[in-house]
């Protein structure tokens, strides 16, 4: 069984740019969740989905992020205009359906932001 | 909002020792799960705890959830070398609201051989 992917691996940009992150849950796993990991900490929820509707966001800096899931199955994270505290490690994860299922995490997306 | 707070945020160990980490929530849980994170990699479910005083065990892990379903904690035996990572728990509050988990710090477990 496919694991959930993300890309890019790894991106370094400028304060004030604008970056997209990408994530393929697991086929069949209708809850998609964002999460950014400060480094030394734990993971903090951004955004969870339940197929393609948020059912929590109130995490998200919605000032300049966003993202979406279309079709319930891709999602993208988006940042616009990035400011240096944003620079972590943003990872995707994927269950079964909502939070009674265990998690199954992506590699993730290092972002530094300079 | 609710907070999960973990106990040590480091510790060391000789291998063979035993180690336990611990999990306070500042809020009443439906339940609790326990990730592993190895250096440099991303989080990996080991458990979920639902029932009030549920102890499970796989091999040398122990997990314990509190009675009043506000605290847990994982506890290994003998630690080997590939028990080096950071363990996270996380867990959802009961009262509703949000429906996403909350995660701790972590607790890095360092073990010298």
């Amino acid at each position: 069984e496919a694991g959930v992917a993300q890309s890019p691996r790894y991106k370094i940009i400028e304060k004030r740019q604008s970056v997209a992150f990408w994530c393929n849950p697991i086929s069949g796993h209708a809850t998609l969740y964002w999460y950014q990991q400060i480094l030394g900490q734990g993971p903090k929820l951004l955004i969870q989905f339940q197929n393609n509707g948020v059912v929590d966001d109130s995490q998200l800096p919605k000032d300049r992020f966003s993202a979406e899931r279309l079709k319930g199955v891709d999602s993208t994270l988006k940042i616009q205009p990035a400011k240096l505290e944003d620079s972590a490690v943003y990872l995707c994860a994927s269950s079964l359906s909502g939070w009674g299922y265990e998690q199954y995490f992506g590699p993730g997306t290092r972002l530094t932001v300079t | 909002g609710q907070q999960v707070m973990q106990i040590p945020q480091y510790q060391h160990v000789q291998e063979g020792e035993d180690f336990t980490t611990y999990c306070n929530s500042s809020t009443t849980l439906s339940n609790i799960q326990w990730y592993k994170q190895r250096p440099g990699g991303h989080p990996v479910f080991l458990i979920q705890l639902v029932k009030s005083g549920e102890v499970k065990k796989q091999k040398r892990l122990t997990f314990q959830f509190g009675e009043a379903k506000k605290n847990s904690s994982l506890h290994i035996t003998a630690t080997q070398t590939t028990d080096v990572g950071t363990y996270f728990c996380a867990g959802r509050d009961s009262g509703g609201g949000a429906d996403g988990l909350t995660f701790g710090k972590g607790t890095h477990l360092i073990i010298q051989p």
